[in-house]
């Protein structure tokens, strides 16, 4: 069964302070998504990561993915308010995406 | 441009009943999806339309589930004998092709009664 694990599921922390997100996932795809939600909103597309090593940064985020590894994580810099959200890692398995739970980010003033 | 649209907003129903929900991709987009997401989940892949055929269809939950692209733009997904676990938002996604970047629409909120 294809998994995708992402940890911790809830953060809270203050701004300013930097922490990063964790995508486990089980199948061998080398084609991963990182995603925002908002509460009652849509899915934002943030990055798009399509081979091993692939780097990506925009403003205080961001992501990397090692797939030998089957991991990618999400860097946050100097964190602030405006980044509060829940955050999903996506796997694309032909085509279809495979999710994580989501991490609820919580950033206080 | 425009991006993907869905229509209803929320949807509200009695357990039992018949409903249809509405998607319209970005113009050009030849790959069209369909997730649902229930409260504090990830979403969960339905089906995935390359034009006007299903191309996999893998994630239907039973056959009280369907949908269908006629002319390989707007897409619908019917849901019929509705039940309370049904009871999600159902988000349309779109894409220039199969594998490429997903767009979301706003999702449909279906609550069953």
């Amino acid at each position: 069964e294809l998994k995708v694990e992402q940890n911790p599921l809830f953060l809270s922390m203050q701004e300013g302070k930097n922490y990063t997100i964790y995508c486990n996932y089980s199948t061998t795809s080398d084609r991963l998504y990182w995603y925002r939600q908002d509460p009652g909103k849509s899915l934002e597309s943030l990055f798009v990561l399509l081979s091993n090593g692939a780097v990506k940064q925009e403003g205080r985020l961001m992501a990397s993915l090692d797939t030998k590894a089957r991991l990618s994580t999400l860097h946050i810099t100097a964190a602030v308010h405006d980044l509060s959200a829940t955050y999903f890692c996506a796997v694309d398995e032909r085509y279809q995406l495979i999710w994580g739970a989501g991490t609820k980010l919580i950033i206080k003033p | 441009g425009a991006g993907v649209s869905q229509t209803p907003s929320n949807k509200v129903t009695e357990k039992g009943k018949y409903v249809e929900l509405r998607c319209d991709p970005i113009s050009g987009h030849t790959a069209l999806y369909w997730y649902r997401q229930s409260l504090g989940q990830g979403p969960e892949f339905l089906i995935y339309f390359q034009g006007t055929g299903a191309a996999d269809d893998s994630g239907l939950p039973n056959d009280r589930f369907f949908a269908v692209r006629p002319e390989g733009s707007v897409s619908t997904l019917k849901i019929q004998r509705t039940e309370r676990g049904d009871s999600a938002v159902y988000l349309c996604a779109s894409s220039w092709h199969g594998g490429a970047e997903q767009y979301f629409g706003p999702g449909t909120r279906l609550t069953v009664t």
